[in-house]
């Protein structure tokens, strides 16, 4: 499969502990963006890689959040201090180069935060 | 960013043609546009992206007027598997895409 992969699928978690996600974009992609998504709403854009640089972050991203993608390759999200609130489903997202290409998602990671 | 609006739902039969009309009056001179599927518990598809007039693929057809302040999304024969939420996007190259709350579309026997 050379699409978008996240994991862990499903993560269930309680309040207080620290989790993290992993996404693998398509290689050559050198962008990257992670999304959180609701019931009922579009996905929200939480940050923006391109290679190794996280060059956008949403203000949703609070200081419990953090993102990397060392060496351009795969990133990681990690939520710290987890709130019940967090509870969302994380998507990953990988674009290759170029103005007007398209973006790949991933199959998304559903957190449960009890 | 330019907003998108698009209504919230939308109702078909089997076979019809749907079109689902997006609004962005503030697109920059530099934006496009793109159409995304989401079907419940999967990650968004892309189905067609388009600068200005018309773009037809496989799936669907996108039609941009020559002021570029709307879009329409036009899903032929639609069948029951195409019952998802269409969302319209607009954006560069160097942006974030920005999803909004999209069209939910459910299509019926």
């Amino acid at each position: 499969d050379t699409g978008v992969s996240q994991n862990p699928r499903h993560k269930i978690t309680k309040r207080g502990q620290n989790v993290t996600f992993r996404c693998d974009p398509i290689s050559e992609h050198n962008r990257l963006y992670w999304y959180r998504q609701t019931l009922g709403q579009g996905p929200e854009f939480l940050t923006y890689f391109q290679n190794e640089a996280q060059l956008e972050k949403s203000r949703l991203l609070s200081d419990r959040f953090s993102a990397e993608r060392p060496k351009g390759s795969f990133s990681t999200l990690e939520i710290q201090r987890t709130e019940q609130g967090d509870s969302a489903m994380y998507l990953c997202a990988s674009r290759p180069g170029g103005s007007f290409s398209e973006a790949f998602f991933g199959q998304g990671t559903r957190l449960t935060v009890v | 960013l330019a907003k998108t609006t698009q209504p919230i739902s939308m109702d078909s039969y089997e076979g019809q043609e749907v079109n689902i009309t997006c609004s962005h009056n503030n697109i920059a001179t530099n934006d496009y546009i793109t159409w995304y599927q989401q079907f419940p518990s999967q990650g968004p598809r892309f189905i067609i992206q388009g600068y200005k007039t018309k773009v037809t693929n496989e799936v669907a057809s996108l039609f941009i007027p020559a002021d570029r302040k709307s879009s329409t999304l036009s899903l032929p024969r639609v069948s029951l598997s195409d019952t998802a939420v269409y969302y319209c996007l607009v954006s560069n190259s160097g942006y974030a895409l920005n999803f909004g709350k999209g069209t939910s579309l459910l299509v019926t026997p």
